[in-house]
């Protein structure tokens, strides 16, 4: 079963522009994290932000939580064609100890 | 080692066949996470280990799957009697970190096995 589901499912946008991806899950978590995987391989962490945290910057990443809708966005600023990828958000629940990842957002940057 | 290694990259196997995939992570991470992959969706949670004790095996899809770190390092991830539906990448990662009720590592990812069941 899969906790995560990310909106949209896939995403194209102009070098240079902003893209947006949605998380949204369902039970309470302790983490969400957010990870980029290229075509053939395996999965990079990108940035984690726990539950008492409503935004976290990393470099031209912005994520925010809100727990009480129990979503997420990640944000990636002035996008660059080595960003294409897709992106998966991925959740540690309050009671166990699976961390699950959603089915992912497919991000292309046309040049 | 300088990441998480997994082999083979690519296995084929007739069904029926037994397969073994293997998993080295981190040197020094506590936790190993094994995932099931399909084409075009999320990994899919199987197996996850704290040093050699297999915490939580609830993702494994039927009893034909087994899992073991006998040593707390390697991880070995067989399945027995293979169907077409094992088809998938099996995605192994590796966490410093100790569940403790917060879990603030990140996982490191292998660029996992790519099985694909004739």
């Amino acid at each position: 079963s899969q906790q995560g589901e990310e909106d949209p499912q896939a995403l194209s946008i102009q070098e240079g522009e902003n893209a947006t991806m949605n998380c949204s899950y369902k039970t309470s978590i302790n983490n969400l994290q957010w990870y980029r995987q290229n075509s053939g391989r395996g999965l990079v962490h990108l940035i984690l932000i726990r539950s008492n945290e409503r935004e976290k910057h990393s470099g031209r990443l912005r994520v925010t939580l809100d727990t009480s809708k129990k979503s997420s966005s990640l944000l990636i600023t002035a996008s660059r064609a080595a960003d294409t990828a897709s992106y998966f958000c991925a959740t540690d629940g309050r009671r166990d100890d699976k961390i699950i990842f959603g089915k992912g957002t497919r991000l292309h940057i046309l040049p | 080692g300088a990441g998480v290694s997994q082999s083979p990259r690519y296995k084929v196997a007739k069904r029926g066949q037994d397969v073994a995939l293997r998993c080295d992570p981190i040197s020094g991470h506590v936790s190993l996470f094994w995932y099931q992959q399909a084409l075009g969706q999320g990994p899919e949670f199987l197996t996850y280990f704290q040093n050699e004790a297999q915490l939580d095996k609830s993702g494994l899809p039927s009893d034909r799957f087994f899992a073991e770190r006998p040593e707390g390092s390697v991880s070995t991830l067989k399945i027995q009697r293979t169907q077409q539906e094992d088809s998938a990448v099996y995605l192994c990662a590796s966490s410093l970190a100790i569940r403790d009720g917060s879990y603030n590592s990140p996982l490191h990812f292998g660029n996992g096995t790519r099985l694909t069941v004739t």
